[in-house]
């Protein structure tokens, strides 16, 4: 059975940091590209940032560019979104999603999310 | 960037009914999207991948059809556990982008 389970959310002020993880199970983690995508307070789904299986590409929406950073431990079997000079607009759910297939596929697997509330 | 056009932004039926639900892509995406429902508190549940193929255990009632720039989701006769958000999600190319969701509501 696939798992994702986040963690590491919670009240952050304007300016600081705070570092996502999803843990993966039930799957062969390096075959697939993972993905995180937030939905804000009352809005839709945003996707967020994705990175390929081994690494090696990463992507991000123009709002977090240069704020976070995606990364994976295949060892650990674990993805990471490191979110630093966090904005009040970055309070969200948080999910982790895994592609449906080694790269450019919807997402068939999602954790049950993770909130991020930044304010001071 | 690829935007994604969805609408009606909410819509309101009754159990019984048939819904129909559209994204339009600013280009081309091939048959590069899904489509998902989201509850709340929930993980958001894909229900058609590629366009037009059922996800394994969705229930028959939901269809998907299109391709290039036109998409549309059905749902053939509503059921009470059907009311929620939905939202396509294009994967054609970075940056991923989703529609900006139909809200189904009772009426």
């Amino acid at each position: 059975e696939v798992l994702l389970v986040e963690s590491g959310g919670g009240l952050v002020q304007p300016g600081g940091s705070l570092r996502l993880s999803c843990a993966a199970s039930g799957f062969t983690f390096s075959s697939y590209t993972m993905t995180w995508v937030r939905q804000t307070p009352g809005k839709g789904l945003e996707w967020v940032s994705a990175i390929s299986g081994s690494g090696s590409a990463t992507y991000y929406a123009d709002s977090v560019k240069g704020r976070f950073t995606i990364s994976r431990d295949n060892s650990k079997n674990t993805l990471y979104l490191q979110m630093n000079s966090l904005r009040a607009d970055d309070t969200a759910v948080y999910y982790c999603a895994k592609e449906g297939c080694s790269s450019g596929c919807s997402f068939d697997y999602w954790g049950q999310g993770t909130l991020v509330t930044v304010s001071s | 960037d690829i935007q994604m056009t969805q609408s009606p932004s909410s819509l309101s039926a009754s159990v019984g009914d048939r819904v129909t639900i559209t994204c339009r892509a600013s280009q081309g995406i091939r048959n590069d999207l899904g489509w998902y429902q989201h509850k709340p508190g929930k993980a958001p549940k894909r229900l058609i991948y590629a366009a037009s193929s059922l996800q394994s255990g969705v229930p028959s009632r939901f269809s998907g059809s299109g391709s290039g720039t036109e998409f549309t989701l059905t749902i053939s006769s509503l059921q009470p556990e059907d009311f929620a958000t939905y939202y396509c999600l294009q994967h054609n190319s970075y940056p991923y982008t989703f529609g900006q969701g139909t809200k189904l509501e009772i009426k």
